[in-house]
């Protein structure tokens, strides 16, 4: 299964409203994960089942989508939000469980 | 707290052979399934392969399979992974994963720092 995000590159201001964009070649229900990633460390898992925000994560961030199109909003853009985030797809393991090829996102 | 600290990397001949391993505390590893998930210089994140928490199931990217094998030493609370006939496309820094939920998910919920594997003549 392919994983396609877009945009490759986000340029946005502190407050702003950010959406990514992630399609699946083929349905993958709901099993579709977003990870954040900064610079040198370890990715950090944020969304999981599309939609379910993982213990700790600010609520500005938010998860929706079902089906091969999917979608990862931060509602108000925070400085410590620059990262690359990856969306996972884990549908099946008997096709891998593939991943996007990533977003930058960065603070004007 | 959860924390996975993997170790083993290092510079490998192509054709040439390493294993890694993760140690793992502040959880009951047995009770989880772990993962592999690797990361080539400058490019995205790439899933190789996950082991249940009783040490099967085990599933593997097609690229890997046949030449990297995954397993665990529940006693020792430790994850490995042995490579072999490493190929330069296996340069990765190579991160384990708790499968959230206990059950092979490929889905990571908690990962460590991970070791850099450089596969060079």
């Amino acid at each position: 299964i392919q994983m396609t995000q877009s945009p490759s590159t986000l340029s946005a201001s502190v407050g702003d409203r950010v959406t990514i964009t992630c399609r699946a070649s083929q349905t993958i229900n709901s099993w579709l994960a977003w990870y954040q990633q900064r610079p040198g460390i370890a990715p950090k898992l944020l969304i999981y089942k599309a939609s379910s925000l993982e213990t700790g994560v600010p609520s500005r961030f938010s998860g929706s989508g079902s089906g091969t199109e999917f979608t990862l909003t931060i509602s108000s853009l925070q400085p410590d939000d620059s990262a690359t985030y990856y969306c996972q797809q884990y549908n099946s393991y008997s096709r891998g469980y593939t991943f996007g090829q990533g977003t930058k996102l960065e603070i004007k | 707290e959860v924390l996975l600290l993997e170790s083993g990397g290092g510079l490998v001949q192509p054709g040439g052979s390493l294993r890694l391993s993760c140690a793992a505390s502040g959880f009951t590893f047995s009770t989880y399934a772990m993962s592999w998930v690797r990361q080539a210089p400058g490019k995205g994140l790439e899933w190789v392969t996950s082991i249940g928490g009783s040490g099967s199931p085990t599933y593997y990217t097609d690229s890997v399979r046949g030449r990297l094998t995954v397993s665990r030493d529940n006693s020792q609370d430790t994850l490995f992974l042995q490579m072999n006939s490493l190929r330069a496309e296996d340069t990765a820094v190579y991160y384990c994963a708790r499968d959230k939920g206990g059950s092979i998910s490929g889905l990571g919920d908690s990962w460590g720092q991970g070791t850099l594997v450089t596969v060079s003549s």
